[in-house]
Protein backbone atom coordinates (compact mmCIF):
# COMPACT_ATOMS: atom_id res chain seq x y z
CA UNK A 1 0.00 0.00 0.00
CA UNK A 2 1.01 3.77 -0.32
CA UNK A 3 1.11 6.24 1.64
CA UNK A 4 1.71 9.97 1.21
CA UNK A 5 2.94 11.97 4.58
CA UNK A 6 2.55 15.99 4.51
CA UNK A 7 4.34 16.78 7.36
CA UNK A 8 3.88 20.73 7.72
CA UNK A 9 -0.16 21.18 8.48
CA UNK A 10 0.30 24.79 8.65
CA UNK A 11 2.41 27.17 6.90
CA UNK A 12 2.16 31.52 6.01
CA UNK A 13 3.66 33.55 3.82
CA UNK A 14 4.07 36.90 3.36
CA UNK A 15 2.02 38.54 -0.35
CA UNK A 16 4.92 38.33 -3.01
CA UNK A 17 7.49 35.79 -1.20
CA UNK A 18 7.89 32.38 -2.19
CA UNK A 19 6.76 29.43 -0.47
CA UNK A 20 7.46 25.63 -0.76
CA UNK A 21 5.04 22.70 0.95
CA UNK A 22 6.69 19.63 1.66
CA UNK A 23 4.99 15.95 0.75
CA UNK A 24 7.05 12.44 0.52
CA UNK A 25 5.57 9.03 -0.37
CA UNK A 26 6.39 5.24 0.10
CA UNK A 27 5.46 3.13 -2.49
CA UNK A 28 7.06 0.30 -4.14
CA UNK A 29 5.77 0.82 -7.52
CA UNK A 30 7.99 2.49 -10.35
CA UNK A 31 5.08 3.89 -12.62
CA UNK A 32 2.97 6.08 -10.96
CA UNK A 33 1.74 9.93 -11.20
CA UNK A 34 1.74 12.26 -8.30
CA UNK A 35 -0.34 15.41 -7.55
CA UNK A 36 -0.91 18.93 -5.55
CA UNK A 37 -4.35 19.61 -5.20
CA UNK A 38 -5.92 23.09 -3.85
CA UNK A 39 -9.07 23.25 -1.93
CA UNK A 40 -9.70 26.98 -0.85
CA UNK A 41 -12.93 27.60 1.55
CA UNK A 42 -14.92 27.15 -1.12
CA UNK A 43 -14.43 23.44 -0.72
CA UNK A 44 -14.05 22.53 -4.56
CA UNK A 45 -10.61 20.35 -5.49
CA UNK A 46 -8.27 22.03 -7.57
CA UNK A 47 -5.87 20.35 -9.68
CA UNK A 48 -2.39 22.47 -9.52
CA UNK A 49 0.09 20.35 -10.59
CA UNK A 50 0.96 16.75 -12.17
CA UNK A 51 4.06 15.03 -12.66
CA UNK A 52 5.02 11.71 -13.93
CA UNK A 53 7.27 9.61 -12.33
CA UNK A 54 8.96 8.49 -15.70
CA UNK A 55 9.74 11.83 -16.34
CA UNK A 56 13.01 13.61 -14.81
CA UNK A 57 12.21 17.00 -15.89
CA UNK A 58 10.34 18.78 -12.78
CA UNK A 59 6.98 19.69 -13.98
CA UNK A 60 5.56 23.75 -13.72
CA UNK A 61 2.97 25.64 -13.86
CA UNK A 62 3.03 29.53 -13.83
CA UNK A 63 4.05 30.03 -10.73
CA UNK A 64 3.67 26.91 -9.25
CA UNK A 65 6.58 23.75 -9.59
CA UNK A 66 7.80 20.67 -8.03
CA UNK A 67 10.93 19.45 -7.05
CA UNK A 68 10.58 15.33 -7.97
CA UNK A 69 13.44 13.69 -5.87
CA UNK A 70 12.48 10.11 -7.04
CA UNK A 71 15.25 8.46 -5.08
CA UNK A 72 14.09 10.09 -1.99
CA UNK A 73 10.53 9.55 -2.65
CA UNK A 74 9.86 13.46 -2.47
CA UNK A 75 7.23 15.53 -4.17
CA UNK A 76 7.63 19.17 -3.18
CA UNK A 77 5.57 22.36 -4.35
CA UNK A 78 6.99 25.77 -4.62
CA UNK A 79 5.00 28.65 -4.87
CA UNK A 80 6.50 31.76 -6.39
CA UNK A 81 5.14 35.23 -6.21
CA UNK A 82 2.42 34.07 -3.57
CA UNK A 83 -1.30 35.57 -3.76
CA UNK A 84 -3.70 36.10 -1.55
CA UNK A 85 -5.68 33.70 -3.48
CA UNK A 86 -3.25 30.71 -2.91
CA UNK A 87 -4.84 30.92 0.96
CA UNK A 88 -6.02 27.28 0.90
CA UNK A 89 -5.52 23.77 1.97
CA UNK A 90 -3.09 21.66 -0.51
CA UNK A 91 -3.16 18.42 -0.41
CA UNK A 92 -0.26 15.68 -2.31
CA UNK A 93 -1.64 12.68 -3.89
CA UNK A 94 -0.26 9.99 -5.47
CA UNK A 95 -1.72 7.28 -8.31
CA UNK A 96 0.01 4.08 -9.72
CA UNK A 97 -0.22 4.11 -13.26
CA UNK A 98 -2.65 1.16 -13.41
CA UNK A 99 -4.68 2.09 -10.69
CA UNK A 100 -7.76 3.35 -12.41
CA UNK A 101 -8.46 6.57 -10.75
CA UNK A 102 -7.38 5.35 -7.12
CA UNK A 103 -6.02 8.72 -5.85
CA UNK A 104 -3.89 8.34 -1.98
CA UNK A 105 -4.02 11.51 -0.46
CA UNK A 106 -1.78 12.93 2.19
CA UNK A 107 -3.34 15.02 5.78
CA UNK A 108 -2.83 18.45 3.92
CA UNK A 109 -0.94 21.55 4.74
CA UNK A 110 -2.53 24.94 5.40
CA UNK A 111 -0.92 27.88 3.91
CA UNK A 112 -2.44 31.07 4.34
CA UNK A 113 -0.91 34.27 2.40
CA UNK A 114 -0.59 36.94 4.40
CA UNK A 115 -1.32 40.51 3.29
CA UNK B 1 -20.96 21.52 -19.93
CA UNK B 2 -21.38 21.07 -15.89
CA UNK B 3 -19.03 18.53 -15.13
CA UNK B 4 -19.47 16.28 -12.01
CA UNK B 5 -22.56 17.64 -10.03
CA UNK B 6 -23.55 16.29 -6.88
CA UNK B 7 -26.63 16.51 -4.96
CA UNK B 8 -27.70 17.06 -2.51
CA UNK B 9 -24.73 19.38 -1.13
CA UNK B 10 -25.82 19.33 2.84
CA UNK B 11 -27.90 16.41 4.53
CA UNK B 12 -28.42 16.23 8.18
CA UNK B 13 -29.60 12.14 9.03
CA UNK B 14 -30.23 10.71 12.31
CA UNK B 15 -28.59 7.33 13.17
CA UNK B 16 -30.12 4.82 11.97
CA UNK B 17 -31.40 6.03 8.53
CA UNK B 18 -30.74 5.35 4.83
CA UNK B 19 -29.68 7.79 2.44
CA UNK B 20 -28.10 8.01 -1.50
CA UNK B 21 -25.53 10.65 -2.30
CA UNK B 22 -26.18 11.12 -6.15
CA UNK B 23 -23.16 12.14 -8.22
CA UNK B 24 -23.58 12.06 -12.16
CA UNK B 25 -20.80 13.21 -14.78
CA UNK B 26 -21.53 14.55 -18.17
CA UNK B 27 -17.92 14.13 -19.97
CA UNK B 28 -18.78 10.33 -20.64
CA UNK B 29 -15.86 9.25 -18.46
CA UNK B 30 -15.40 5.67 -17.57
CA UNK B 31 -13.46 6.41 -14.19
CA UNK B 32 -15.39 7.56 -11.13
CA UNK B 33 -14.92 7.49 -7.69
CA UNK B 34 -15.98 8.41 -3.82
CA UNK B 35 -14.24 9.83 -1.29
CA UNK B 36 -14.35 10.85 2.00
CA UNK B 37 -12.43 14.15 4.14
CA UNK B 38 -12.31 14.31 7.54
CA UNK B 39 -10.76 16.76 9.46
CA UNK B 40 -6.62 16.00 9.42
CA UNK B 41 -7.15 13.14 7.39
CA UNK B 42 -7.27 14.41 3.98
CA UNK B 43 -9.73 12.25 1.22
CA UNK B 44 -9.99 8.60 1.51
CA UNK B 45 -11.59 6.12 -1.29
CA UNK B 46 -14.39 4.52 -0.17
CA UNK B 47 -15.45 3.02 -3.70
CA UNK B 48 -14.45 3.47 -7.04
CA UNK B 49 -15.98 2.00 -10.75
CA UNK B 50 -13.56 1.72 -13.92
CA UNK B 51 -16.61 1.11 -16.09
CA UNK B 52 -20.48 0.61 -15.88
CA UNK B 53 -21.32 -2.58 -14.03
CA UNK B 54 -17.56 -2.54 -12.69
CA UNK B 55 -17.24 -1.24 -8.90
CA UNK B 56 -14.69 -2.57 -6.14
CA UNK B 57 -13.90 -1.19 -2.73
CA UNK B 58 -11.66 1.84 -1.88
CA UNK B 59 -9.33 2.04 1.41
CA UNK B 60 -12.35 2.22 3.31
CA UNK B 61 -15.56 0.56 1.98
CA UNK B 62 -17.41 -0.73 5.32
CA UNK B 63 -21.14 1.00 5.79
CA UNK B 64 -21.47 2.01 2.14
CA UNK B 65 -22.61 0.60 -0.91
CA UNK B 66 -22.09 1.48 -4.58
CA UNK B 67 -23.67 0.62 -7.95
CA UNK B 68 -22.82 1.63 -11.75
CA UNK B 69 -25.55 0.87 -14.59
CA UNK B 70 -24.69 3.93 -16.33
CA UNK B 71 -21.35 5.16 -17.37
CA UNK B 72 -23.10 8.68 -16.31
CA UNK B 73 -23.79 7.64 -12.55
CA UNK B 74 -22.44 6.92 -9.75
CA UNK B 75 -24.99 6.38 -6.31
CA UNK B 76 -23.61 6.08 -2.92
CA UNK B 77 -25.67 4.33 -0.45
CA UNK B 78 -25.88 4.67 3.33
CA UNK B 79 -27.76 1.97 4.43
CA UNK B 80 -27.77 2.35 7.88
CA UNK B 81 -26.00 5.68 9.42
CA UNK B 82 -23.54 5.99 11.84
CA UNK B 83 -22.01 9.30 13.54
CA UNK B 84 -18.86 7.62 12.50
CA UNK B 85 -19.82 9.01 8.88
CA UNK B 86 -20.34 12.03 9.07
CA UNK B 87 -17.91 13.87 6.77
CA UNK B 88 -17.64 15.80 3.52
CA UNK B 89 -17.78 13.59 0.62
CA UNK B 90 -16.30 13.72 -2.65
CA UNK B 91 -17.40 11.93 -6.27
CA UNK B 92 -14.68 12.23 -8.62
CA UNK B 93 -14.44 11.28 -12.33
CA UNK B 94 -11.66 10.77 -15.06
CA UNK B 95 -11.35 10.27 -18.99
CA UNK B 96 -8.74 6.97 -18.88
CA UNK B 97 -5.24 6.11 -16.53
CA UNK B 98 -3.80 8.42 -14.38
CA UNK B 99 -1.92 10.88 -17.16
CA UNK B 100 -5.44 12.80 -17.07
CA UNK B 101 -7.01 15.06 -14.86
CA UNK B 102 -9.34 14.19 -11.94
CA UNK B 103 -12.55 16.24 -11.83
CA UNK B 104 -14.19 16.41 -8.29
CA UNK B 105 -18.11 17.58 -7.69
CA UNK B 106 -18.33 20.26 -5.22
CA UNK B 107 -18.85 17.65 -2.37
CA UNK B 108 -21.54 16.93 -0.23
CA UNK B 109 -21.20 17.57 3.48
CA UNK B 110 -23.28 15.38 5.79
CA UNK B 111 -23.76 14.75 9.39
CA UNK B 112 -25.41 12.03 11.33
CA UNK B 113 -26.73 12.92 14.48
Amino acid sequence: AQTVTQSQPEMSVQEAETVTLSCTYDTSESNYYLFWYKQPPSRQMILVIRQEAYKQQNATENRFSVNFQKAAKSFSLKISDSQLGDTAMYFCAFMKRTSGSRLTFGEGTQLTVNP
Amino acid sequence: NAGVTQTPKFQVLKTGQSMTLQCAQDMNHEYMSWYRQDPGMGLRLIHYSVGAGITDQGEVPNGYNVSRSTTEDFPLRLLSAAPSQTSVYFCASMLGQGHQPQHFGDGTRLSIL
